[in-house]
């Protein structure tokens, strides 16, 4: 079975630009959770994803937005990128949204820099 | 203070020490999780826990709900079992917060 794919894997950006960045879920996964990692914050939630619905989000301002598409697919957006925004965003992939109790797996993730 | 500490941060260790990294969270929870970032970035889910004890080759983790802590062993520790270990939690608004993570080094 395929794991979770990320495209792009790396990008570059101007201040102000913005960015879509995709992620396709292991074949079956219904959620999809997206974090951001950065050297001085670390990992940080940014929202979850489940049948289509935005189940959760954290706290992120504004401009990062996402979606999730029938069949699972999610995309996440960045408008009016700052330099701020550079770091290692990674999707997550798992069975069921609306539980504690399920494995997540996680995407290589798309280095994202902004100059 | 954060409200998941992860400690030590960094951790230096011969090949076949047991290993202890410590996960220690002031929320109340749902589960929590304990990931394995290598070099380059992929994370490894190892392990979710939500009370008890569980145990995957040489890896074993444990949590006290009471104490609101968990630990993450590693026996019979190899050079390939260095990377970052983080910890994360599900806080009872289910979202997830992170540790800062236990970067692991281990010395042939």
């Amino acid at each position: 079975k395929a794991g979770v794919t990320q495209t792009p894997r790396y990008l570059i950006k101007t201040r102000g630009q913005q960015v879509t960045l995709s992620c396709s879920p292991i074949s079956g996964h219904r959620s999809v959770s997206w974090y951001q990692q950065t050297p001085g914050q670390g990992l940080q939630f940014l929202f979850e994803y489940f049948s289509e619905t935005q189940r959760n989000k954290g706290n992120f301002p504004g401009r990062f937005s996402g979606r999730q598409f029938s069949n699972s697919r999610s995309e996440m957006n960045v408008s009016t990128l700052e330099l701020g925004d550079s770091a290692l965003y990674l999707c997550a992939s798992s069975l069921v949204g609306q539980s504690s109790y399920n494995e997540q797996f996680f995407g290589p993730g798309t280095r994202l820099t902004v100059l | 203070k954060n409200e998941v500490e992860q400690s030590p941060q960094n951790l230096t260790a011969q090949e076949g020490e047991f290993i202890t990294i410590n996960c220690s969270y002031s929320v109340g929870i749902s589960a929590l999780h304990w990931l394995q970032q290598h070099p380059g970035g992929g994370i490894v889910s190892l392990f979710m826990l939500s009370s008890g004890k569980k145990k995957h080759g040489r890896l074993i983790a444990t949590i006290n709900i009471q104490e609101k802590h968990s630990s993450l062993h590693i026996t019979a520790s190899h050079p390939r079992d260095s990377a970052v270990y983080i910890c994360a939690v599900r806080n009872r608004d289910d979202k997830i917060i992170f540790g800062k993570g236990t970067r692991l080094h281990i010395l042939p």
